[in-house]
């Protein structure tokens, strides 16, 4: 069964200062793997996916992830946090690329000082 | 394309009370995923269709919940005899199944409390 481990609850962060969020996977195969982020009471914004190819991700609102097959991990990057990525960040793996549950982590929620 | 949209935002209802939530999928997406999720933790997968079928249901999905996507379009998710534990944001997600890839894309969800 696949699982997916995001190790830290809470993150505080200066306005300015890079970013990183820790994501391990557990999936026999190979992992379809996401960032999505949720804002308070909304529903979940796709920041990027890794299906294959190039292991470094880009996404939306500056974002990158790189996959680290070796590590099980799919780290979240971002060089400079801005008070709007203020949010809660969910990993998430699917079983395959052609479709099927999506596993979420618990999440890491993202505090950002001015 | 206005994305997957969901209602209602928000319900309050008594314990035992049924309730229904209904998702618009994003227009000719043919899969539909709902979620369930609880406070301070990720979603978890209930079930999803592709077009009409149900084709998989999480163990989560008790006899009390049942799902329904009659013409592939909208879906509905009821609950019967609402308990305390069913307070949750559930969620519906859509996606169009391709060759290679399938990225489902999240409404604002459905807050339910019960009392």
């Amino acid at each position: 069964a696949q699982s997916v481990t995001q190790p830290d609850i809470h993150i505080t962060v200066s306005e300015g200062a890079s970013l990183e969020l820790r994501c391990n996977y557990s999936y026999g195969a190979t992992p379809y793997l996401f960032w999505y982020v949720q804002s308070p009471g909304q529903g979940l914004q796709l920041l990027l996916k890794y299906f294959s190819g190039d292991t470094l991700v880009q996404g939306i609102k500056g974002f990158e992830a790189e996959f680290k097959r070796s590590q099980s991990s799919f780290n979240l990057r971002k060089p400079s946090v801005h008070w709007s990525d203020a949010a809660e960040y969910f990993c998430a793996v699917g079983a395959s690329a052609a479709g099927n549950k999506l596993t979420f982590g618990g999440g890491t929620r993202v505090l950002v000082k001015p | 394309d206005t994305g997957v949209s969901q209602d209602p935002r928000h319900k309050i209802t008594k314990r035992g009370q049924n309730v229904t939530f209904r998702c618009d999928p994003i227009s000719e997406h043919n899969r539909l995923y709902w979620y369930r999720q609880t406070l301070g933790q990720g979603p978890e997968f209930l079930t999803y269709f592709q077009n009409e079928a149900q084709l998989e249901k999480s163990r989560l999905l008790s006899d009390r919940f049942s799902a329904e996507r009659p013409k592939g379009s909208f879906s509905t998710l009821e609950i019967q005899r609402t308990e305390q534990g069913d307070s949750a944001m559930y969620l519906c997600a859509s996606s169009q199944r391709e060759a290679s890839t399938d990225t489902q894309y999240f409404g604002p969800g459905t807050r339910l409390t019960v009392l």
